[in-house]
């Protein structure tokens, strides 16, 4: 069974303020691949990233980084000096080798303030 | 490149009336996916296609509810009779897919929000 934890419901922030958005992912799976996707208040479902189990190298796009670590579990998402457009929910996702089903976690709505 | 294109982007309906959902895959994708989003139950797994054949279609919530895919660039989710508890938002999803992989990313569609009276 495969299981996906964002245990933060809603966080709000200060615009130009960093913050860490966390995921935490169960599986029995050695070879298993995260995702998150961003969902404006507009709706649509946007593809941010994907990783698979065997590439723990930190990766930075732009204001984005993601944290993954093995050893807990984890598939962080950090937004540096925020802007009112990263406002959204965040979702963190969990598939596996050889299965196409995603397991989504619940979503954080992230808000920020101008 | 045209991302996964669905229709109507709205639909308002009452209840008992039949409800039809379409959704074309990005160009070249091999597998195709239905979900449903609602506050309580988050985002669900209704059924997933891979080379227009229904893989897994366990998600589908009960016999009201049927999926088709008779091409490669067109799939339908129909409800039959639709009942207020079925008001979501319906995402359409495609991937390149492949039997082995698991490793492809799912894009998304804009999505149809159904509201049933």
């Amino acid at each position: 069974a495969q299981k996906v934890t964002q245990a933060q419901t809603e966080i709000s922030v200060v615009e130009k303020e960093d913050v860490t958005l966390d995921c935490v992912y169960e599986t029995r799976d050695t070879t298993y691949y995260l995702f998150w996707y961003k969902q404006p208040p507009s709706g649509e479902l946007v593809f941010l990233i994907r990783r698979n189990s065997f590439d723990e190298q930190n990766e930075i796009s732009g204001r984005y980084s993601w944290n993954f670590q093995k050893s807990t579990s984890s598939f962080n998402f950090t937004i540096t000096a925020s802007q009112v457009v990263d406002s959204a929910v965040y979702f963190c996702a969990l598939t596996t080798f050889g299965n196409e089903k995603l397991t989504f976690g619940t979503g954080t709505r992230l808000t920020i303030i101008p | 490149d045209a991302g996964v294109i669905q229709s109507p982007r709205h639909e308002v309906t009452e209840m008992g009336q039949e409800v039809t959902l379409r959704c074309k895959p990005i160009s070249g994708h091999n597998s195709l996916f239905w979900y449903r989003q609602t506050m309580m139950r988050g985002l669900e797994l209704l059924i997933y296609f891979n080379n227009n054949v229904p893989i897994d279609d366990s998600g589908m919530p009960e016999d009201r509810f049927s999926a088709k895919m008779p091409n490669a660039s067109f799939s339908t989710l129909k409800i039959q009779p639709s009942e207020p508890r079925d008001s979501a938002v319906y995402f359409c999803a495609s991937s390149l897919g492949g039997r082995r992989s698991g490793t492809d990313t799912q894009y998304f569609g804009p999505g149809t929000r159904l509201t049933v009276l």
